[in-house]
């Protein structure tokens, strides 16, 4: 199982930015997936899933309205759009997958480093 | 929203000594409970699911407990890759909670 992040970087408050997941190993459409962030020296926050076959979402309240999860399972690939970004949101987002028990993390990419700032 | 309050936040140990992590959920989780190491710059792994379930290929050494709103983990012989912190969590009910994370550091 292999899960690669990408997309992350330095974007200012109140922009946007999508990031993806890269999936292999597994076979993609079977599995929910999630997205875990974790501020810098922070504990570690589930923000969002997707069940597999990205039929129905799921957001954490701190960023319901501004970030849309969706898969491409054809692509075996995650994504989170991000927008109306904060300081707040500055985070390692980290793609996870949902084992056969939902909502139980199996395995994790390396996660990729999101910035807001000005 | 259920939280998890982990004890304690930090610890200090030796090679060779048992270690116990505390987990108190705020309501009853069943056996909802699941247990992460993460490692300096590194992903979470996954060690422990539904209390007490070993993940394959963790050793061991790992045991977890509990059911409704009171889980350990312990570390029965504490080996220098077991330095890091260990996360709780919760899959009960969306939205899936963490514990504030336990540092277990070198003596």
């Amino acid at each position: 199982v292999q899960l690669l992040e990408s997309g992350g970087g330095l974007v200012q408050p109140g922009g946007s930015l999508r990031l993806s997941c890269a999936a292999s190993g597994f076979i993609f459409s079977s599995y929910a997936m999630s997205w875990v962030r974790q501020a810098p020296g922070k504990g570690l926050e589930w923000v969002s899933g997707i069940s597999d076959s990205g039929g129905s979402t799921y957001y954490a309240d701190s960023v319901k309205g501004r970030f849309t999860i969706s898969r491409d399972n054809s692509k075996n690939t995650l994504y989170l759009q991000m927008n109306s970004l904060r300081a707040e949101d500055t985070a390692v987002f980290y793609c996870a997958r949902d084992s056969s028990t939902s909502g139980t993390f199996d395995f994790w990419g390396q996660g990729t480093l999101v910035t807001v700032s000005s | 929203d259920i939280q998890l309050t982990q004890s304690p936040s930090s610890l200090s140990a030796s090679v060779g000594d048992r270690v116990t992590i505390t987990c108190r959920a705020s309501q009853s989780i069943s056996n909802y409970l699941n247990w992460y190491q993460q490692k300096a710059g590194k992903a979470p792994k996954f060690l422990i699911f539904v209390a007490s379930s070993l993940q394959n290929g963790v050793p061991s050494r790992f045991s977890g407990s509990g059911s409704g709103t009171d889980f350990t983990l312990t570390i029965s012989s504490l080996q220098p890759e077991d330095f890091a912190t260990y996360y709780c969590q919760q899959s009960y009910s969306s939205p899936w909670t963490f514990g504030q994370g336990t540092k277990v550091e070198i003596k």
